[in-house]
């Protein structure tokens, strides 16, 4: 079990440019989540997969974000046209499919964001 | 909507006493999931316990314990036997039964002195 995994750990831009993030999940679980954690706050629900299909969306995601999970196994998030207030720790979780299961989500190390 | 609440914005703790974190939430749901996650500095956030709201009795798991309250909606978390390692951030959240995302509280900073 090598855990969730993301790429890049760390992300310096500049003020509208487009970045892509990658996140791994644990093999077996088909649910993933990208959440957005600002100091000293929690993690904030910006989308979820279920196999390749995005079934939620929080109105946090805007038209400049976007997220995709083509083949139901790794995901990307990208931001178009960077803002300073996109600056940000971006986390990944995934839990398996598993009925009425305990909905325990297994996070990520996290990319932070940096917007200059 | 779903909300958690957590009003300690940081706690501090002797190393091998008690300390006890406190969690409220809001939903009108009657199914739903509650959880403790600890976020180390630096490191991943991992489970710390779990709560299915239609269970009454508390969850333990070894030196964590939560109190669980379904009518007061109040969810706290109690370290036994404290140690340096447990110091970190401890967010507290809410999943309904079914549904797709999880609420996370503004987090609780736990601070452990030797």
């Amino acid at each position: 079990d090598t855990g969730v995994s993301q790429d890049p750990r760390h992300k310096i831009t500049k003020r509208g440019q487009n970045v892509t993030f990658r996140c791994d999940p644990i093999s077996e679980h088909n649910r993933l989540y990208w959440y957005r954690q600002t100091l000293g706050q929690g993690p904030e629900f910006l989308t979820y997969f279920q196999n390749e299909a995005q079934l939620e969306k929080s109105r946090l995601l805007s038209d400049r974000f976007s997220a995709e999970r083509p083949k139901g196994s790794f995901s990307t998030l990208e931001i178009q046209r960077t803002e300073q207030g996109d600056s940000a720790m971006y986390l990944c979780a995934s839990r398996p499919l598993d009925g009425w299961g305990t909905d325990t989500q297994y996070f990520g190390p996290g990319t932070r964001l940096t917007v200059l | 909507a779903q909300t958690v609440t957590q009003s300690q914005p940081e706690m501090s703790v002797q190393e091998a006493e008690t300390v006890t974190l406190s969690c409220t939430y809001d939903t009108s749901e009657s199914d739903y999931y509650l959880f403790w996650y600890k976020q180390p500095p630096s490191r991943q956030m991992i489970l710390v316990i779990r709560q299915e709201a239609y269970k009454q009795q508390n969850a333990t798991e070894n030196r964590f314990s939560v109190n669980f309250q379904k009518a007061a909606k109040s969810f706290s978390l109690k370290i036994s036997d404290s140690q340096l390692g447990d110091a970190a951030m401890y967010f507290c959240a809410l999943a309904l039964l079914g549904g797709f995302k999880t609420i996370f509280g503004a987090g609780t900073r736990l601070f452990v002195k030797a």
